[in-house]
């Protein structure tokens, strides 16, 4: 069965600061593996997507790096600005379309 | 393009009551998922329909919960009866299927659900 743990839990950084958030999967063989950001009361907003052959994906200050060998993936968020404010959550793909998520990290970035 | 639409947003009800949810997905998006996210947990699959069909509802409590999807477009979730448990956002998605392979998913608003 796949898990998924996503640490911290929760992250205050001051705007400007670089940040990188982690997420980690208990089993190797997935299909591909997301990043979805939630604002309070809504839905999920898909932001980078990495296929299993892939190492990384960019978008804008966004950058998702996955190493599926050893069960990680991790967010970079450059230049952190206050509507980046959010949870990030990660999810795994591992077998037919299942997706299995994190718990999620709540990001504060203080003006 | 038209995203996910879900109704109601919110909806509160005494334990015991039944509720339904209703979703409306991307046009010409074959996969139909809906979620349960519990406050500060990440989403868990109920079930998922693929047309009219479904695909894997091994998650979805049916002793009180269903769903449907007849005409492989719209989906009606139902709880009966509620349970103080069940309080929580209940999210839909769809996806595209091409070939043997499912796309990205995209995700409605969500109906937040508070049973007393």
């Amino acid at each position: 069965k796949q898990e998924v743990t996503q640490i911290p839990a929760a992250l205050s950084v001051p705007e400007g600061e670089n940040l990188v958030l982690n997420c980690s999967f208990t089993d190797s063989a997935i299909y591909n593996l997301q990043w979805f950001r939630q604002d309070p009361g809504k839905g999920l907003t898909s932001l980078l997507l990495i296929q299993s052959s892939q190492r990384e994906q960019t978008s804008g200050r966004l950058n998702a790096s996955l190493d599926k060998s050893s069960g990680r993936s991790t967010l970079y968020i450059a230049a952190s600005q206050p509507g980046d404010s959010a949870t990030y959550l990660c999810a795994v793909r591992s077998s037919g379309s299942r997706l299995t998520f994190g718990e999620g990290t709540q990001l504060t970035v203080n003006p | 393009e038209a995203g996910v639409a879900q109704s109601p947003r919110y909806k509160i009800i005494e334990k015991r009551q039944s509720v339904a949810f209703w979703c409306n997905p991307i046009s010409g998006h074959a996969t139909l998922y809906w979620y349960q996210q519990i406050l500060g947990q990440g989403p868990k699959l109920l079930i998922q329909f693929q047309n009219n069909g479904v695909v894997d509802d091994s998650q979805l409590p049916k002793d009180r919960f269903s769903a449907e999807r007849l005409k492989g477009v719209d989906s009606t979730l139902k709880i009966q009866p509620a349970k103080l448990e069940d309080s929580a956002v209940y999210l839909c998605a769809s996806s595209s299927f091409v070939g043997s392979s499912y796309n990205e998913q995209f995700f409605g608003p969500g109906t937040r659900l508070t049973v007393l």
